[in-house]
């Protein structure tokens, strides 16, 4: 079982909805981060989180401690936010180390 | 400012063969983490550096390398070519002096083929 868990895997919606990809992880984690990876290939950071919720635009990404869980949520989506989603666990890996474990990203295409 | 450059964009090998890679950051950040993505297992972490020193790393084996010069600006070496190696390699810097930053700034990437 990988660490980090993505799902769905691919997600196709109607310009306007209101969208959800979910990230599960079974370690102990420092952070979670998603990114966004346009069709083009160039990956953009979009968020990191300990805790709570963050909210940048229409973007609003959550995160559940306890349940090992974060979802990334796209309100009013828009043909423009059509990407790949990664998730990333941040982990502390001793001696003043991290690693970063990546989900397998979860493939949105909003059609107009 | 001028974004995260990667050298060369492609580049063609064959097994056994040695590469180098490389990746100016950001002016000003210290940080550079380099990245692994094929469709098989997605995105992996390499390794991070910071001010010339290599801070964190991943599960890669000893082929992978790296190094940063005071200029900020990394390498990485892949020694002994595997057509497994095939991917694109994208690096990031930031200004983040603990762990991984909430912005890392992409470069373009670097497609790599072992033939």
């Amino acid at each position: 079982k990988n660490e980090v868990e993505q799902s769905p895997q691919n997600l196709t919606a109607q310009e306007g909805e209101f969208i959800t990809i979910n990230c599960s992880y079974s370690v102990g984690i420092s952070a979670l981060h998603w990114l966004q990876q346009h069709p083009g290939g160039g990956i953009v950071s979009l968020f990191m989180l300990s805790s709570g919720k963050k909210k940048h635009g229409r973007l609003i990404a959550t995160i559940n401690i306890q349940e090992k869980h974060s979802s990334l949520h796209i309100t009013a989506s828009h043909p423009r936010d059509s990407a790949v989603y990664i998730c990333a666990a941040e982990r502390y890996s001793g001696a003043g180390s991290y690693q970063l474990t990546f989900g397998k990203g979860t493939k949105l295409s909003v059609i107009p | 400012k001028a974004g995260v450059t990667q050298t060369p964009r492609y580049l063609i090998k064959t097994r056994g063969q040695q590469v180098t890679l490389s990746c100016s950051p950001i002016s000003g950040h210290r940080s550079v983490s380099w990245y692994q993505q094929t469709p098989g297992q997605g995105l992996q972490f390499l390794f991070e550096y910071f001010s010339e020193t290599q801070r964190n790393k991943g599960n890669f084996p000893g082929r992978f390398s790296g190094r940063q010069f005071s200029n900020s600006r990394s390498e990485m070496n892949v020694s002994t070519l595997e057509l497994g190696d095939s991917a694109l390699y994208l690096c990031a810097s930031s200004l983040q002096e603990t762990g991984f930053s909430e912005t890392q700034y992409f470069g373009p990437g670097t497609r790599l083929l072992v033939l």
